[in-house]
C-alpha cells in the first residue's frame, strides 16, 4: 500500500535555531499534503494544507512565518520550523491524500517528535 | 471552526469485552467518516471508515455505526484485547475523504486483562 515516509522521527534543538521535517510520498503523487501538531494527550490539529507548486494554506492562529512549507515536488513537502522555541516542542505528523480511487484515503507519516532546549 | 465531539475521553474495558466510543459532528457535508488507532509516539493508522449512504460497516472486529439524522457516529471494537489500548479519534471530512480532516478530541483505551 502508499506509505508516506516522515523525517526526522525526533529532533532535539536548541532555542532560536531552525528544524526541517521532511514528508515523502513513496509510491505515489501528492499535489497536496497536511501537516499536523499534536500536544500530549491531545487530538491532532491542522496547521496548514501544502500544495504543489503554490502558497500552503494556513489555518487560523498559526503563524506563517514562523512554520514554513514548502512543496517543493509531488512527492515532497517540508515544514520549517524558523527561531524555535520551547512552546514548539509538539508532535507534527503529516498526511498525504491518496491518489487511488478506491480504498484509503489519507496516509500518515510517522510523525516527528521535536523537542526545543 | 468546524467541530467533531468525541466521548468518553477515556475507557477502561475488561479483555474479551465490547469497546464503544462514540462522536457526534455538526457540518452536515462532511460525507466521509474514519476512526483512527494511534500508539504513543507514531502516526495514527485508519481502522475503519463509512460513508453517510451506509448506516454500518464491519471490518473484522469492528464496527462502525452511523446515524445521518443525529449526526453521530460509533466505533465498536469486539472482543477487546490488550494489543487494542491505544488512542481512538474518530474524523470527518469532506469531498469523500479527499479534503482535510477534522480530528476529535481522542479516546484512551485500556484494556485490561
Amino acid at each position: 500500500g502508499a506509505v508516506v515516509s516522515q523525517h526526522p522521527s525526533w529532533v532535539i534543538c536548541k532555542s532560536g535555531t531552525s528544524v526541517k521535517i521532511e514528508c515523502r510520498s513513496l509510491d505515489f503523487q501528492a499535489t497536496t499534503m497536511f501537516w499536523y501538531r499534536q500536544f500530549p494527550k491531545q487530538s491532532l490539529m491542522l496547521m496548514a494544507t501544502s500544495n504543489e507548486g503554490s502558497k500552503a494554506t494556513y489555518e487560523q492562529g498559526v503563524e506563517k512565518d514562523k512554520f514554513l512549507i514548502n512543496h517543493a515536488s509531488l512527492t515532497l513537502s517540508t515544514l520549517t520550523v524558523t527561531s524555535a522555541h520551547p512552546e514548539d516542542s509538539s508532535f507534527y505528523i503529516c498526511s498525504a491524500p491518496s491518489d487511488m480511487p478506491r480504498g484509503e484515503k489519507l496516509f500518515f507519516g510517522s510523525g516527528t517528535q521535536l523537542s526545543v532546549l | 471552526q468546524q467541530q467533531v465531539k468525541q466521548s468518553p475521553q477515556s475507557l477502561i474495558v475488561q479483555k474479551g469485552g465490547i469497546s464503544i466510543i462514540n462522536c457526534a459532528y455538526e457540518n452536515t457535508a462532511f460525507d466521509y467518516f474514519p476512526w483512527y488507532q494511534q500508539f504513543p509516539g507514531k502516526g495514527p493508522a485508519l481502522l475503519i471508515a463509512i460513508r453517510p449512504d451506509v448506516s454500518e460497516k464491519k471490518e473484522g472486529r469492528f464496527t462502525i455505526s452511523f446515524n445521518k439524522s443525529a449526526k453521530q457516529f460509533s466505533l465498536h471494537i469486539m472482543d477487546s484485547q490488550p494489543g487494542d489500548s491505544a488512542t481512538y479519534f474518530c474524523a470527518a471530512s469532506k469531498n469523500f475523504g479527499n479534503e482535510k480532516l477534522t480530528f476529535g478530541t481522542g479516546t484512551r483505551l485500556t484494556i485490561i486483562p
